[in-house]
């Protein structure tokens, strides 16, 4: 089967730093996606890994040990918008799974 | 670029009714995935088609739903009977096929609920 772990919630202040963990246990892997879902709305894209490292995009970087089978996303300067959940997705071939999210909340 | 649309946004129906989604993914968008979100927890790949072929459907409750991608464009995805536990958001996705890596597109989801 395949179990992907996250943080069901957390909580920061703006223009802080905070990191979303995710660890997953699947039977197959091709990458690692992070997308950010706010309250009534769609996901949209953030990040992915495919190979250990860290990738950085702005604000936001995303790290995959695929040896631990572990991610973070990390996010700097915490605005109040950031307030959303963070949602991991691992891709198995042509499927995603994905983890119940992170709810952020970001206080002024 | 337009991006994927469905529709409709809210449903609400009773239980042992029937209600169907409808999906118009981004153009020339080759996959589309529908996905159920039940409150608090992350997407469920429901079905996911490769133009108008079903490449994986293992999760779908196939005794009460069903999908159809017909010409390889538009989907819609149907209930019959819907049961309180359906009640979910139901997202469509889509994407190109660009090497290896390729990333989702949702579309704004359909908010339903089953009384």
């Amino acid at each position: 089967g395949q179990n992907i772990d996250q943080p069901t919630e957390m909580t920061a202040t703006e223009g802080a730093i905070v990191q979303i963990n995710c660890t997953y246990q699947t039977s197959g892997f091709n990458g690692l996606f992070w997308y950010q879902q706010h309250a009534g709305e769609a996901p949209t894209f953030l990040s992915y890994n495919v190979l250990d490292g860290l990738e950085e995009k702005g604000r936001f970087s995303s790290f995959l040990s695929r040896s631990k089978g572990y991610s973070y996303l990390l996010l700097k300067e915490l605005q109040m918008k950031d307030s959303a959940s963070y949602l991991c997705a691992v891709k198995n071939f042509n499927k995603f799974y994905f983890g119940s999210g992170t709810k952020l909340n970001v206080k002024p | 670029e337009a991006g994927v649309a469905q529709s409709p946004r809210y449903k609400i129906i009773e239980k042992r009714q029937s209600v169907a989604f409808w999906c118009n993914p981004i153009s020339g968008h080759a996959t589309l995935y529908w996905y159920q979100q039940i409150l608090g927890q992350g997407p469920k790949l429901l079905i996911q088609f490769q133009n108008n072929g079903v490449v994986d459907d293992s999760q779908l409750p196939k005794d009460r739903f069903s999908a159809e991608r017909l010409k390889g464009v538009d989907s819609t995805l149907k209930i019959q009977p819907a049961k309180l536990e359906d009640s979910a958001v139901y997202l469509c996705a889509s994407s190109p096929i660009t090497g290896q890596i390729y990333e989702q597109y949702f579309g704004p989801g359909t908010r339903l609920t089953v009384t």
